[in-house]
């Protein structure tokens, strides 16, 4: 299997405009988890889906966010508008929880927001 | 409320010198304890966990792990560093509950410099 596939690896942006990041997980994982790493607030939760369902998304910092998983190959995080403090990296992240208890991790998407 | 600490930010070792990062959690249940690594520019890495059982938990790249209840540690170990062991290590803890995926805590990272 080729792992967690995430695009784009990088994404410079201006301010207003929107950002669409996508994520294909690993083949038979159950859940999809959205991550967001920065050096201020280390790696946060956003929102984790459950056989293609979301189940918490608490982690979600405005309505300016938004993520979606229509099958389970495919699962895509928005923002609009995309502003400069949404600048980090983002990773998604796939789990056959009951199976191996392990978070497979992409490469990430790094988004600069100027 | 979960929760995990990793005191150190940076940890320095000599190449072939042992190495250990410290990793300590709070759960109210039985804990699910896990050891990740983020190489530059990447994505963690799974290298080790805990769930029941030994103690002493072997992972990848001959690090091992030791579940201590009584001082609720897990501090990551490897007998011998490596230069290329050098990366951001993440210490997670999960209420270890059957039923489905339990929320992962991660801790805020250790830096290890391995020096040569």
């Amino acid at each position: 299997d080729a792992g967690v596939i995430q695009s784009p690896r990088h994404e410079v942006t201006e301010m207003g405009q929107e950002v669409t990041l996508r994520c294909k997980p690993i083949s038979g994982h159950d859940y999809l988890f959205w991550y967001r790493q920065t050096m201020m607030r280390g790696l946060e939760l956003l929102i984790y889906f459950n056989n293609n369902v979301p189940i918490d998304d608490s982690g979600m910092p405005e309505d300016r966010f938004s993520a979606k998983m229509p099958n389970a190959s495919f699962s895509t995080l928005k923002i609009q508008p995309s502003e400069p403090r949404d600048s980090a990296v983002y990773f998604c992240a796939s789990s056959f929880w009951e199976n191996t208890g392990e978070l497979f991790f992409g490469e990430g998407s790094r988004l600069t927001v100027l | 409320a979960q929760s995990v600490a990793q005191p150190e930010d940076q940890v320095n070792v000599a190449e072939g010198n042992p190495l250990t990062v410290k990793c300590t959690y709070s759960v109210s249940g039985n804990p699910y304890l896990f050891w990740y690594v983020q190489y530059p520019n990447r994505g963690l890495q799974f290298l080790l966990k805990y769930i029941t059982g030994d103690n002493l938990v072997k992972g990848s790249y001959g690090f091992e792990a030791e579940f201590n209840k009584s001082q609720t540690s897990f501090h990551l170990k490897k007998p011998s560093a490596l230069v290329s062991d050098s990366a951001l290590y993440f210490c997670a803890v999960s209420e270890g509950v059957s039923g489905g995926y339990q929320k992962v805590t991660f801790g805020t990272g250790t830096k290890l410099q391995v020096i040569p």
